[in-house]
């Protein structure tokens, strides 16, 4: 498998204000993350595929002007939320694949998620 | 676009008891299910996947079976222990490298002593 971490694992702002969130992929180079959004009891929902050294992929929907990602090494990808307000509270959680380096090359490994609560 | 529908939303068990969550699947180029569980307020951790060229995969109380014909796959535990408690969330994505996942809605599964 592999070793996901993010930070922080809770976060609270003040609305109007910007948060940034990591994800390491810490035993192997990870071209591709993604970026998952998952309200309380409900299911996660891609944001946003981020590729190293490209630009990001935005699903239908997603504001890329407002969830910002960049993936500018092959061990970090970062989603910053700017301007954040009350709705965009949510636990963020991010994912590598291992692609071609496996032979499960499309099996997604989780980070632990980042709470984040808008007041 | 995929999508995959999930049932039931919940699911109480006995100890001891089989459960059994059923998922399907719009597009007919998905070959890759994977399973997740995830504890409250955890990462989601795979338990087991399957891929389309294999109909049925075992893992000890874990099984998963695919109809490729009729797009659904389900999740078989047997033996539940209290421990299982959890939401399932089943996937499906196409197996052609970095393709993303498209998430069922979930199963809260409570197994009870």
């Amino acid at each position: 498998g592999a070793v996901v971490s993010q930070h922080p694992s809770r976060v609270i702002c003040k609305s109007g204000t910007s948060v940034k969130i990591e994800c390491r992929s810490l035993d192997f180079q990870a071209t591709t993350m993604f970026w998952y959004r998952q309200f309380p009891k409900q299911s996660l929902m891609l944001m946003a595929t981020s590729n190293e050294g490209s630009k990001a992929t935005y699903e239908q929907g997603v504001e890329k002007d407002k969830f910002l990602i960049n993936h500018a090494s092959l061990t970090l990808s970062t989603l910053t939320v700017t301007s954040a307000h009350p709705e965009d509270s949510s636990f963020y959680i991010c994912s590598v694949t291992l692609g071609s380096r496996s032979v499960s090359a499309d099996t997604q490994y989780f980070g632990p998620g980042t709470r984040l609560t808008v007041l | 676009g995929e999508n995959v529908e999930q049932h039931p939303s919940t699911l109480s068990v006995q100890e001891g008891d089989s459960a059994v969550i059923k998922c399907t699947y719009s597009d007919s180029a998905s070959n890759y299910f994977p399973w997740y569980k995830q504890e409250l307020g955890k990462r989601p951790q795979l338990i087991i996947d399957i891929r389309s060229n294999v109909g049925e995969k075992k893992d000890q109380r874990i099984a998963v079976t695919l109809n490729k014909t009729a797009k659904h796959f389900s999740l078989h535990i047997t033996e539940t222990q209290p421990e299982d408690s959890a939401v399932y969330f089943c996937a499906a994505s196409r197996d052609t490298g970095f393709q993303k996942l498209v998430f069922g809605t979930g199963t809260r599964l409570l197994v009870s002593p």
